[in-house]
């Protein structure tokens, strides 16, 4: 079956350190998102992605990064991990204009 | 910008009884999607129900239920004969129904999420 994968699940790094997170989907879906959630905000856009070779800012970039060389990946990295980034990260990915999105299982994602 | 917003931050409710959670949203749109989506501890993000703002007809799935209020910006979430299983948060989202210069779409914006707590 198609699904969307997240890697790894549970995450702890350091203040200042280089991470990143991986998400793959086998459903060869143009669109992909990732997203943190917090407690009080819900879940707020990072950056997103409608294809290979492209990547957009959503509300809450600051401190992130991505890349989009297939179809499959929409890898999220973390150039410096600050404490502020501690949150859980889901990735989503979805066919076109105005079909459903499928999200991942989510990174809880540590910075001490 | 569209905004979400739920203003209940936990609600309880006794097995087999209804509950109704709010959503309200802020939009200049005239065309969207109003989701609900379920995360039970594991953390899944499960699609409940969806609704089109074109349709007048509030969408139904099963003992799930909305009242959408468009003119109101109102986007409730009925849960009928609840059961132990529904037990998780709710998040209320807005989606755009079009392409408004190519950054637009497929884009979800989330209320804070509900806390349900399902009484035996």
């Amino acid at each position: 079956d198609a699904e969307i994968t997240q890697s790894p699940r549970h995450k702890i790094t350091e203040t200042g350190r280089q991470v990143t997170l991986a998400c793959h989907q086998t459903w060869n879906h143009n669109n992909m998102f990732w997203y943190r959630q917090d407690l009080g905000h819900g879940l707020r856009l990072i950056h997103y992605s409608y294809g290979v070779q492209d990547t957009n800012k959503g509300e809450v970039s600051d401190g992130y990064s991505v890349s989009r060389s297939n179809t499959e990946d929409l890898p999220l990295t973390l150039e410096s991990a600050a404490s502020s980034q501690t949150s859980v990260y889901f990735c989503a990915s979805s066919a076109g204009m105005n079909t459903e999105a499928f999200f991942g299982q989510g990174t809880r994602l540590t910075v001490v | 910008a569209q905004t979400v917003t739920q203003s209940q931050p936990e609600m309880s409710v006794q097995e087999a009884e209804t509950v109704t959670l709010s959503c309200t949203y802020d939009t200049s749109e005239s065309d969207y999607y109003l989701f609900w989506y379920k995360q039970p501890p594991s953390r899944q993000m499960i699609l409940v129900i969806r609704q089109e703002a074109y349709k007048q007809q509030n969408a139904t799935e099963n003992r799930f239920s909305v009242n959408f209020q468009k003119a109101a910006k109102s986007f409730s979430l009925k849960i009928s004969d609840s059961q132990l299983g529904d037990a998780a948060m709710y998040f209320c989202a807005y989606r755009s129904a079009f392409n408004a210069g190519g950054t637009s779409y497929g884009k979800l914006t989330f209320g804070q999420g509900t806390i349900l707590t399902v009484h035996p």
